[in-house]
C-alpha cells in the first residue's frame, strides 16, 4: 500500500508570491490534515479535510487556505509569502479522522521563501 | 486549550542504556495522548498512543509509556536504546472535538553513543 504522497518535495519561492503544495492520501483515506514545522514554532496544526470539508482549523492567517477533492486528495495554498512561512508543511492522512484513527505523515514539502 | 511540555529537548544516551523522554499535558477536558518520532528528512512516525484503559501502552520499537492523570504526565521509556533510535521525538494531545487536530511539544532530540 502506498504511503502519503507529497509534491514537491522542495520548493523555493520570492516574497510575495502564492504557493500551492499537493498532498495524496493512502488510499481508502478520507481525512487528510496538514501542519507546520518550524525550528522556532514546532509543530502546528493547520486545518483538516474531510469529505471536502474543512472539519477543523488552527491558529494561522486567512494567508493559508486549502482543499480537498473528490477523490480525497488535497492542496494547500499561501499567498502573498513571508519568510516567515520558510517551513516544512507536512500533510497526514487517516481512514476516517475520529477517535483512535492513526494519522500517517507524509515526508514534507520544504518552502523556502527569499 | 491544551499545550504539551517536553521538559529536555536534548538527550544523550549511550547504546543499550534504558532512556526516559519526559512529556507533560495541559488540558480541561480528556485527551488522547500519542508519541511519535521523526527520522532525518522523514515526516513522523506514530510510535504509541493512549486513548483510554490501561495506563501502560506498549508501541512499536520496543518503546512504551506510561499515561499519569493525576501528574498529567505521558512519559516514553526504552529499556536499551540502539544506534537506529537516534531521531526527534515528538509527544502530542488531542480531544474528541478534535480528534485529528494534534498539539506537539517542541520535541526531545535523542541522541544515541556508541
Amino acid at each position: 500500500k502506498a504511503g502519503v504522497t507529497q509534491t514537491p518535495r522542495y520548493l523555493i519561492k520570492t516574497r510575495g508570491q502564492q504557493v500551492t503544495l499537493s498532498c495524496s492520501p493512502i488510499s481508502g483515506h478520507r481525512s487528510v490534515s496538514w501542519y507546520q514545522q518550524t525550528p522556532g514554532q514546532g509543530l502546528q496544526f493547520l486545518f483538516e479535510y474531510f469529505s471536502e470539508t474543512q472539519r477543523n482549523k488552527g491558529n494561522f492567517p486567512g494567508r493559508f487556505s486549502g482543499r480537498q477533492f473528490s477523490n480525497s486528495r488535497s492542496e494547500m495554498n499561501v499567498s502573498t509569502l513571508e519568510l516567515g512561512d520558510s517551513a516544512l508543511y507536512l500533510c497526514a492522512s487517516s481512514l476516517l479522522g475520529g477517535v483512535g484513527d492513526e494519522q500517517y505523515f507524509g515526508p514534507g514539502t520544504r518552502l523556502t521563501v527569499t | 486549550a491544551q499545550s504539551v511540555t517536553q521538559l529536555d529537548s536534548q538527550v544523550p544516551v549511550f547504546e543499550e542504556a534504558p532512556v526516559e523522554l519526559r512529556c507533560n499535558y495541559s488540558s480541561s477536558v480528556s485527551v488522547y495522548l500519542f508519541w511519535y518520532v521523526q527520522y532525518p528528512n522523514q515526516g513522523l512516525q506514530l510510535l504509541l498512543k493512549y486513548l483510554s484503559g490501561s495506563t501502560l501502552v506498549k508501541g512499536i520499537n520496543g518503546f512504551e509509556a506510561e499515561f499519569n492523570k493525576s501528574q498529567t504526565s505521558f512519559h516514553l521509556r526504552k529499556p536499551s536504546v540502539h544506534i537506529s533510535d537516534t531521531a526527534e521525538y515528538f509527544c502530542a494531545v488531542s480531544d474528541f472535538q478534535g480528534a485529528q487536530k494534534l498539539v506537539f511539544g517542541q520535541g526531545t532530540r535523542l541522541t544515541i553513543n556508541p
